[in-house]
């Protein structure tokens, strides 16, 4: 989508791996997040920050870590990739001063771990 | 525990008609309720919001009903057409958790010609 663009889009990896994935946008946004997609399960939120170096946890960071170094991007990394973080990652950002429209989502990244 | 809903994993509905969406949730502390639609191996997509001072939003072709004692709210989509079907997330904000969006599971819409 435009202004958010995810890094790489497919990447298939050996279990026990390390894996970062890539969030980079281009609206100046504080607000950034992590989810994943998963059948039966909806999205749900594995980490977010609000502004450089801060973050936090969401529902299911178990296995995920992220940092932020730079406004623009947000990596998100499995230190050791297990088959369970199989999934399809999504980063959004969102305006803090537009509630009425969400979030602006890229277009994802699939992960499969082998 | 999910705080959001979508109890119906799919819905199929003949083009012209109304497709009607729901959705429950369980947190009353949720303020801001959102729609996203989202096609195979895109992001999704915002469609429609409403806040919990409103009961009813409407953008063209779609309306968001709230009924807040209910923890309820609805996507009707009137007339529905092929290019619609899509699967439809439901999410709900509050101020906890930097706002972050809490979603259902998803429904399934098929339009069929």
């Amino acid at each position: 989508d435009a202004g958010i663009t995810q890094s790489p889009r497919h990447k298939v990896t050996e279990t026990g791996t390390p894996v970062t994935l890539r969030c980079h946008q281009t609206e100046n946004h504080r607000y950034m997040y992590w989810y994943r997609q998963d059948p039966g399960h909806g999205l749900r939120l594995i980490h977010y920050s609000y502004g450089v170096k801060d973050t936090d946890k969401g529902e299911v960071s178990d296995g995920y870590s992220v940092s932020r170094s730079k406004t623009e991007d947000f990596l998100l990394t499995l230190e050791s990739a297990t088959s369970s973080q199989t999934s399809v990652y999504f980063c959004a950002i969102r305006d803090p001063g537009q509630r009425s429209y969400g979030y602006t989502f890229g277009s994802g990244t699939r992960l499969t771990v082998v | 525990d999910q705080q959001v809903k979508q109890n119906s994993p799919s819905l199929s509905v003949q083009e012209g008609r109304i497709s009607i969406l729901n959705c429950d949730y369980t947190n009353s502390m949720f303020d801001y309720f959102l729609w996203y639609k989202k096609y195979p191996a895109e992001g999704p997509t915002f469609l429609i919001s409403i806040s919990s001072i409103k009961d009813k939003n409407e953008d063209g072709r779609f309306t968001v009903f709230l009924n807040k004692s209910a923890k309820h709210l609805s996507l009707h989509i009137v007339p529905s057409q092929p290019g619609d079907s899509a699967v439809y997330f439901c999410a709900a904000s509050g101020v906890n958790s930097g706002y972050a969006l809490n979603f259902g599971k998803g429904t399934s819409l098929l339009v069929t010609p």
